[in-house]
C-alpha cells in the first residue's frame, strides 16, 4: 500500500522559513516524479513545485519561484519543501503527491496545514 | 500558463439526477494529459480520471470523462450520496501543472 505522510508544518511568521517532510512508503520512490501541491483555506487546488526521479530538474509556480526549493533524498523515501520568505498569502495545507507512470497522479498524502500569521 | 475554466462554479442536484462538469483549457491540452479529481471536505483528493477518459482503478462507472484538445466534461450519470463534493480538472503541459478552480456539486 502506498503511503505519503507529510510532516513539518506550523504556525510561522512572515518572513520566516519552514521545511516540509514527505515520507513515502509502498512503492519505489526513486522511480516516480514528485509534487507538492497546496490548498489555502476554503480555496481550490494549486500545483506548487515539481522534482524529477534524481532530483536533477524542478519546476516551480511563479508565485513560490526564487523562494521555495523541492528537493529529495532518494535514499531515506523522503521529499521535501524547503519555503523561505513566508508570506501570510502562503498559508494553506500542503499535499505531497506521487506522479505515477503516463503522469497519473494517483497517490496523495493526507496534506500538513501551514499557517503564516504574526 | 494553460488557464483551466470549470463550469458551473456550483451545481444544486438531487441524488438519482445526472450531472454534467465543463473544464475549458485557454490552451490545447498535450496528449490529452487531462484529469479529473473529487474532493471532500478534510480530505485529499481522490483521481477520478486519467487521460481526459480513463477511469482511475476503483471507480465507478456512473463516472465518464471526454473531450479532447480543449473542452472537457466529466458526467457522473445518476448521483449517488457519496457524489455531493468538489471536483476539481488538472492538466499537465511540459513541467507545467494547472488545476481548474472546481465545481461545488451540492444536495439541492
Amino acid at each position: 500500500e502506498v503511503q505519503l505522510v507529510e510532516s513539518g508544518g506550523a504556525l510561522v511568521q512572515p518572513g520566516g522559513s519552514l521545511r516540509l517532510s514527505c515520507e513515502a512508503s509502498g512503492f519505489s520512490f526513486g522511480r516516480d516524479w514528485m509534487h507538492w501541491v497546496r490548498q489555502a483555506p476554503g480555496k481550490g487546488l494549486v500545483w506548487v513545485s515539481h522534482i524529477d526521479r534524481d532530483g536533477s530538474v524542478t519546476t516551480y509556480a511563479d508565485s513560490v519561484k526564487g523562494r521555495f526549493t523541492i528537493s529529495r533524498d532518494n535514499a531515506k523515501n523522503t521529499l521535501f519543501l524547503q519555503m523561505s520568505s513566508l508570506r501570510v498569502e502562503d498559508t494553506a495545507v500542503y499535499f505531497c503527491v506521487r506522479d505515477g507512470p503516463n503522469y497519473v497522479w494517483y497517490d496523495w498524502g493526507q496534506g500538513i496545514l501551514v499557517t503564516v500569521s504574526s | 500558463e494553460n488557464v483551466l475554466t470549470q463550469s458551473p462554479g456550483t451545481l444544486s442536484l438531487s441524488p438519482g439526477e445526472r450531472a454534467t462538469l465543463s473544464c475549458r483549457a485557454s490552451q490545447s491540452v498535450k496528449n490529452n494529459y487531462l484529469a479529473w479529481f473529487q474532493q471532500k471536505p478534510g480530505q485529499a483528493p481522490r483521481l477520478l480520471i486519467h487521460g481526459a477518459s480513463s477511469r482511475a482503478t476503483g471507480i465507478p462507472d456512473r463516472f465518464t470523462g471526454s473531450g479532447s484538445g480543449t473542452d472537457f466534461t466529466l458526467t457522473i450519470s445518476r448521483l449517488e450520496p457519496e457524489d455531493f463534493a468538489v471536483y476539481y480538472c488538472q492538466q499537465y503541459g511540459g513541467s507545467l501543472w494547472t488545476f481548474g478552480q472546481g465545481t461545488n456539486v451540492e444536495i439541492k
